[in-house]
């Protein structure tokens, strides 16, 4: 059974600070998405990362992916309210014929102005 | 080009009823995922369904299931309701297997 532990699950900082959001596993993924999901809405794809040591930058906003393709991390710099929201990574297993979206169970963030 | 819609958007049911929930894919889209998402749970994988077929399965209870129609809407219907089957219900379509645009979602509460 493939894993993926995200860290924290709840954090709430001052507009301004900086923060990071782990996803973690024993399990090596094809690639890992990292989501955000504000109330009452879907999650909606920020960015995927597919090759190990991968980094990726959305503005604000840096990706990584672990070396060994197990772990990545999200790093928001200077963070706003507009970044308030549900933070979720999935891993991309495939094996075979067979394809999951294996999900962290989520980091609620809250950006206090 | 619309996102994916999913009917009704609130639900409240009693123990032991069935319930169906619908999902419109993006047109094109032919893939379609079912989600349970609970607080501290996140999201947990129901099953997918390509061309009508059903492709994958998470580990839900046999009352849980789903089918595709020939245009890729799909629904999902779950019998014998129980007090632990409320949760937000998440459809996602997809054109390939690499992003999941998901619909609004259906919130279940069962009494």
């Amino acid at each position: 059974t493939q894993l993926l532990e995200q860290s924290p699950q709840f954090l709430s900082i001052q507009e301004g600070e900086n923060l990071t959001v782990y996803c973690n596993s024993s399990s090596v993924f094809s690639s890992l998405q990292w989501y955000r999901q504000e109330p009452g809405e879907g999650p909606v794809l920020l960015v995927t990362v597919v090759t190990g040591g991968e980094v990726k930058k959305l503005k604000r906003l840096t990706f990584q992916f672990g070396d060994a393709r197990k772990d990545s991390s999200l790093h928001i710099t200077a963070a706003q309210p507009g970044d308030t929201g549900l933070y979720l990574c999935a891993g991309v297993w495939a094996e075979d014929s067979n394809y999951q979206l294996i999900w962290g169970a989520g980091t609620k963030l809250i950006i206090k102005p | 080009k619309a996102g994916v819609t999913q009917t009704p958007r609130y639900l409240i049911k009693t123990r032991g009823q069935q319930v169906t929930l619908s999902c419109s894919p993006i047109s094109g889209h032919r893939s379609v995922s079912w989600y349970q998402q609970t607080p501290g749970q996140g999201l947990q994988f129901l099953f997918e369904y390509f061309s009508e077929t059903q492709r994958n399965k998470g580990n839900f209870p046999g009352r849980f299931s789903g089918r595709q129609f020939s245009n890729s809407r799909s629904e999902m219907n779950v019998s014998t309701l129980e007090l632990g089957d409320s949760a937000l219900y998440l459809c996602a379509s997809s054109e390939s297997r690499s992003e999941a645009f998901f619909g609004q979602g259906t919130r279940l509460t069962v009494v």
